[in-house]
């Protein structure tokens, strides 16, 4: 069956720290992964998207990487902060507008909490 | 712009009884999805539509839920009769593949079926 694990539920890292966040899947062959933020109460917000032929992405302290052979992405937070604490969410997005009467769907792990401790 | 819209944001409900949340989608944006979440399964996917038309309806638990999207600006999810079971936050997201892959999810209905 299709699977999308991160890494673990809960993840508490010292402030100024690396923080490194795994996602695997099985059984998929998604032309794009994407990381959502979310916090207490509110919906998901997005923050990164990698694409199949891409190996890494940048956004101010994130960085994404992805690698198709392993089935991972890893979502690293540099420098990280208290404000950085959240729950991160990987999703896989399996065919982006590729076809209108097809599958579009994104599939979501179910999240890694992360905790920044001052 | 203020984003994706939902209402309620919390409803609390007795089993039995009918249930509508309503979504108001970023404007231009052509896809719209309607997602729940819960703490055993996470993010799942119940219907999305593009151009107002439901395309993909197979995450839909039960003939017990319903979606329409009468126009480009408004869509709800019905649920009649409610149950327990169906406690869960629901979220609607939209997209629009020319601007941006990402989706904008709205802060979610919080559904308590007593």
């Amino acid at each position: 069956s299709q699977k999308i694990e991160q890494n673990s539920e809960a993840l508490n890292i010292q402030e100024g720290k690396t923080a490194t966040l795994t996602c695997n899947y099985t059984n998929y062959s998604p032309a794009y992964l994407q990381w959502y933020r979310q916090d207490p109460g509110r919906g998901p917000v997005f923050l990164l998207l990698i694409r199949e032929n891409e190996k890494e992405k940048r956004k101010e302290r994130l960085k994404v990487t992805f690698d198709t052979t392993l089935k991972q992405s890893l979502f690293h937070i540099t420098a990280s902060q208290p404000a950085d604490s959240a729950t991160y969410l990987c999703a896989l997005d399996i065919f982006p507008g590729r076809s209108l009467t097809g599958a579009n769907n994104l599939f979501f792990g179910t999240g890694t909490r992360l905790t920044v401790i001052p | 712009d203020a984003g994706v819209i939902q209402s309620p944001r919390h409803e609390v409900t007795e089993m039995g009884q009918e249930v509508t949340l309503r979504c108001k989608p970023i404007s231009g944006h052509d896809y719209l999805f309607w997602y729940r979440q819960t703490m055993m399964r996470g993010l799942e996917l119940l219907i999305y539509f593009n151009n107002n038309v439901p395309i993909d309806d197979s995450g839909m638990p039960e003939d017990r839920f319903s979606a329409k999207m009468p126009n480009a600006s408004f869509s709800t999810l019905k649920i009649q009769p409610s149950e327990p079971r169906d406690s869960a936050v629901y979220f609607c997201a939209s997209r629009n593949l020319e601007t941006n892959y990402g989706y904008t999810f709205g802060s979610g209905t919080r559904l308590t079926v007593v």
